[in-house]
């Protein structure tokens, strides 16, 4: 089993749509963990942190389920500038703060 | 204030040719890391630094090395690039006085391609 997976797509939904990814990680031990956003041949940039039961900024909203051991991402009233690739990241404690990404989730929203 | 920088941002090899890719940060960062990105597949790590001098392997080390003489910058190298080495290779530094403790700012990529 990976460290971190994910549904790797791709979801296409119209605009204003809510849209849910998931993502699941192996090490019970994890505290953190990340979604950063990736657009087409650039650099990941961090979206959202979660450390607790989750987190939510504007349309966005992570939550946290440690006994699933699963981080979803929810999207509401999707925009067209929300097309994208979602990486769900992991941090590995006391290693130098390795990150473990999963292989990403491609979002595009249509018109 | 750039950030984190890489040079080359694109590169073409034939086999057995060796390079070398840059990363500079001037954030002074204590960490630094270097991934690649293969299609489909997340971000692994190639090696990593957690200080001036000093360098550790990742999940994916072989066929790289890395040095990091300079704490705002950490080399990457390939001694006789194989086409396996294809990809796009990401450099990343963090602070461990960060706020969010494990945020990464990553560089623009290097976009390696080797014949």
């Amino acid at each position: 089993r990976k460290e971190v997976e994910q549904d790797p797509g791709p979801f296409n939904v119209p605009e204003g749509a809510t849209v849910a990814f998931n993502c699941t990680y192996s090490n019970s031990a994890s505290q953190s963990f990340f979604w950063y956003r990736q657009d087409c041949r650039k650099e990941p940039k961090l979206l959202m942190s979660v450390y607790s039961s989750g987190n939510e900024d504007g349309r966005f909203t992570a939550q946290l389920n440690r006994a699933s051991q699963y981080i979803s991402l929810l999207i509401r009233d999707s925009k067209l500038s929300d097309s994208a690739t979602y990486l769900c990241v992991v941090p590995r404690r006391n290693q130098g703060g390795k990150l473990i990404f999963g292989q990403g989730t491609e979002l595009s929203v249509k018109p | 204030n750039a950030g984190v920088t890489q040079t080359p941002k694109f590169r073409v090899l034939k086999t057995g040719q060796s390079m070398t890719l840059l990363c500079a940060q001037d954030m002074n960062h204590e960490y630094m890391y270097w991934y690649r990105q293969d299609p489909g597949m997340g971000l692994r790590l190639i090696h990593y630094s957690v200080g001036e001098g000093t360098t550790a392997k990742g999940e994916v080390p072989d066929g790289y090395n890395v040095s990091r003489l300079k704490k705002q910058n950490f080399l990457l190298g390939l001694e006789s690039a194989a086409p396996s080495q294809t990809s796009v290779y990401f450099c990343a530094s963090r602070s461990i006085t960060d706020r969010d403790i494990d945020t990464q700012y990553f560089g623009p990529g290097t976009r390696l391609t080797v014949l």
